[in-house]
């Protein structure tokens, strides 16, 4: 299955934007772009999904780039309670979560 | 429920016996994973449930791991003869179809081998 790669951590602070990237340069077409976090001693967190075009959603952005080989999750104003590890993780046959990144943010 | 619940919580269990691991997912959901995460890591495919198909057990680390789901709905992940090595967090995440629907997860099972 397609593999996804993504910084290992970044940190953003409170109150501003955060733009997560995610590189997912095998995608195939029938893939989705699917999104969780994970807050500490928590399960994983839906925050987004998309296939194709931009979406949005009470939580978060997600911009596709127009070859799907990359995907920017938008955070539009970091709070602390974003702070977790944000999973980038491509669906086909396959629902395989890699290391994500750990999104610190700063008061 | 309102979401997936799993039981028990946390488990503390001997080197040596037997553990049952259960997930509740949520009422129509077809599709069914398990994924355990070790201290500090990221999550380990396990097996995938999907309607009447034969699940995915590409996942499951050995042969001392089995799971079964029954009538399509609360799944049971059993571990035999457990070792300090399968101690870690077992989660369970359920959703309506494939691909286009997000999953939810339970707050899963800890579990300890002493």
């Amino acid at each position: 299955d397609a593999k996804t790669t993504q910084p290992n951590s970044m940190e953003s602070n409170e109150e501003e934007p955060v733009h997560l990237p995610c590189n997912h340069s095998t995608i195939s077409g029938t893939d989705y772009i699917h999104w969780y976090r994970q807050l500490p001693s928590q399960g994983p967190e839906y925050v987004i999904h998309g296939l194709t075009s931009n979406v949005n959603n009470r939580m978060a952005s997600l911009a596709i780039a127009e070859d799907r080989k990359s995907s920017t999750l938008i955070l539009h104003r970091a709070t602390l309670r974003d702070a977790a590890v944000y999973y980038c993780i491509l669906y086909g046959n396959q629902f395989y979560f890699g290391t994500g990144t750990s999104l610190t943010v700063i008061p | 429920g309102a979401g997936v619940s799993q039981s028990p919580s946390n488990k503390v269990t001997e080197k040596g016996k037997d553990v049952e691991l259960r997930c509740d997912p949520i009422s129509g959901h077809t599709a069914l994973y398990w994924y355990r995460q070790s201290l500090g890591q990221g999550l380990e495919f396990l097996i995938y449930f999907q309607g009447n198909s034969a699940p995915d057990k590409s996942g499951l680390p050995s042969d001392r791991f089995s799971a079964e789901r029954t009538g399509g709905s609360v799944s049971t992940l059993t571990i035999q003869r457990t070792q300090q090595e399968d101690s870690a967090v077992y989660l369970c995440a359920s959703s309506p179809r494939a691909r286009w629907y997000g999953y939810t997860f339970g707050s899963g099972t800890r579990l300890t081998v002493v």
